[in-house]
């Protein structure tokens, strides 16, 4: 199975500042590549597929790049609602996987 | 708007068997892909297996048979039955919403399954 890996494990960043996180593939995904938030209380939310298409409704300011193995996800000018986990996923192969996520503290 | 919820016991003894049901309200089960997903403690999540609206199923060949995903149509609900359980079963179960070889584009808030005697 493709194993996802995501880094760092947490980030703590000012409001205002951008937030950059990253997202490792053990093998070639292509753009196969989802990211989500989630927040305590509340339903995962689908951000960013195809590696960089934003999924309905959400902010111009998250945005996605890469391809293959490596990929990103930016959150330019962090608000205090960006305060939570972020983890990513490849759906190019089953069983789909899931990276370990990124914990988004505000400053 | 569609909602999924997670519904089923919260403790189950081991080597027993695990059974939740996640309810699809505001809209209907059909022509999705329905799957369980999972997120131990302090562990990555953990995709389980799906469902076609039809009954075609995939599951994790890394739970070896133990995990069964069925459809019930005229509730608009899916299943996940999870036999010979152990402490390493304990988890947040999560229902969700894809199309095939798609991202997840809903998510339920998830249940706690203990495992314990």
């Amino acid at each position: 199975e493709i194993v996802m890996t995501q880094s760092p494990a947490t980030l703590s960043v000012s409001p205002g500042e951008r937030a950059t996180l990253s997202c490792r593939a053990s093998q070639n995904v292509g753009r196969n590549l989802a990211w989500y938030q989630r927040k305590p209380g509340q339903a995962s939310r689908l951000l960013i597929y195809g590696a960089s298409t934003r999924a309905t409704g959400i902010p111009s300011r998250f945005s996605g790049s890469g391809s293959g193995t490596e990929f990103t996800l930016n959150i330019s000018s962090l608000q205090s609602e960006d305060s939570a986990v972020y983890f990513c996923q490849q759906y190019n192969n089953w069983p789909l996987t899931f990276g370990g996520g990124t914990t988004v503290e505000i400053k | 708007q569609v909602q999924l919820q997670e519904s089923g016991p919260g403790l189950v003894k081991p080597s027993e068997t695990l059974s939740l049901t996640c309810t699809v309200s505001g809209g209907s089960i059909g022509n999705n892909y329905w799957s369980w997903i999972r997120q131990a403690p302090g562990k990555g999540l953990e995709w389980i297996g799906y469902i076609y609206y039809s009954g075609a199923t995939k599951t994790n060949p890394s739970l070896k048979s133990r995990a069964t995903v069925s459809v019930q149509t005229s509730k608009n609900q899916f299943s996940l039955k999870l036999t010979s359980v152990t402490a390493a079963d304990t988890a947040v179960y999560y229902c969700a919403r894809h199309f095939y070889e798609s991202p997840i584009d809903l998510w339920g808030l998830g249940t706690l399954v203990t495992v314990s005697s």
